[in-house]
């Protein structure tokens, strides 16, 4: 079955712009979550949602924002773009609700380059 | 302060041989412990997940050890080959949360 899909795989913003990222996750499954990848900070985890409610969140500031629709594919956006924010973004899918012990599968992530 | 560490220098070793990536943590009780892989550019994949009250998991030619007690978790690779050359990441999940703590990561080299 499909894997975890996310557009776009690539792009390129200006300071002070606002990007929106989509992720499908895997069919059947109902959350899914976000997560920041940087060289100096690593993996953080961004938010999670299931059935369009948010479960929990990271410490992101509010410019970082998500939503999910009743057919489990979600989207984030984050609003007046700074140059931190140059990073790859990766959506993951399970089962249920967060990781509890289920298999998580990642999506091969949107690079956000901000110039 | 909770923290998740790996080690940071790339682990170089010969292909055949069996490679052990550890992972520390401070200030967690995990539930769960899961190790991934992640080569450049692509996303990480989930290679095993061992519960807090198990202390060894084993899948084809990795091995995961979890010792609450030390507060460590083993990743080992026997008779390694080129291609498990990558990163490797561990991460934790504690029962109240539903997210995922990773690790910065080990990049393991192998050579022939």
């Amino acid at each position: 079955k499909a894997g975890v899909t996310q557009t776009p795989r690539y792009l390129i913003k200006t300071r002070g712009q606002q990007v929106t990222l989509s992720c499908s996750p895997i069919s059947g499954h109902r959350s899914v979550s976000w997560y920041q990848q940087t060289p100096g900070q690593g993996l953080q985890f961004l938010f999670e949602y299931f059935s369009e409610t948010q479960r929990n969140k990271g410490n992101f500031p509010g410019r970082f924002s998500g939503r999910q629709f009743s057919n489990s594919r979600s989207e984030m956006n984050v609003s007046t773009l700074e140059l931190g924010d140059s990073a790859l973004y990766l959506c993951a899918s399970s089962l249920g609700t967060g990781a509890s012990g289920n298999t998580i599968y990642f999506g091969e992530g949107s690079w956000l380059t901000v110039v | 302060s909770q923290k998740i560490e790996q080690n940071s220098e790339a682990l170089n070793i010969q292909e055949g041989k069996t490679a052990t990536l550890t992972c520390n943590y401070t200030n967690y009780s995990p539930a769960y412990l899961q190790w991934y892989r992640q080569d450049p550019g692509r996303g990480p994949v989930f290679l095993l997940l061992i519960r807090e009250n198990e202390k060894e998991k084993r899948k084809e030619r990795l091995k995961v050890t979890f010792d609450t007690t030390l507060k460590q978790s083993l990743f080992h690779i026997t008779a390694s080959q080129p291609a498990d050359s990558a990163t490797y990441l561990c991460a934790l999940e504690t029962g109240t949360a539903s997210k995922l703590t990773f690790g910065t990561g080990t990049r393991l080299q192998v050579t022939l």
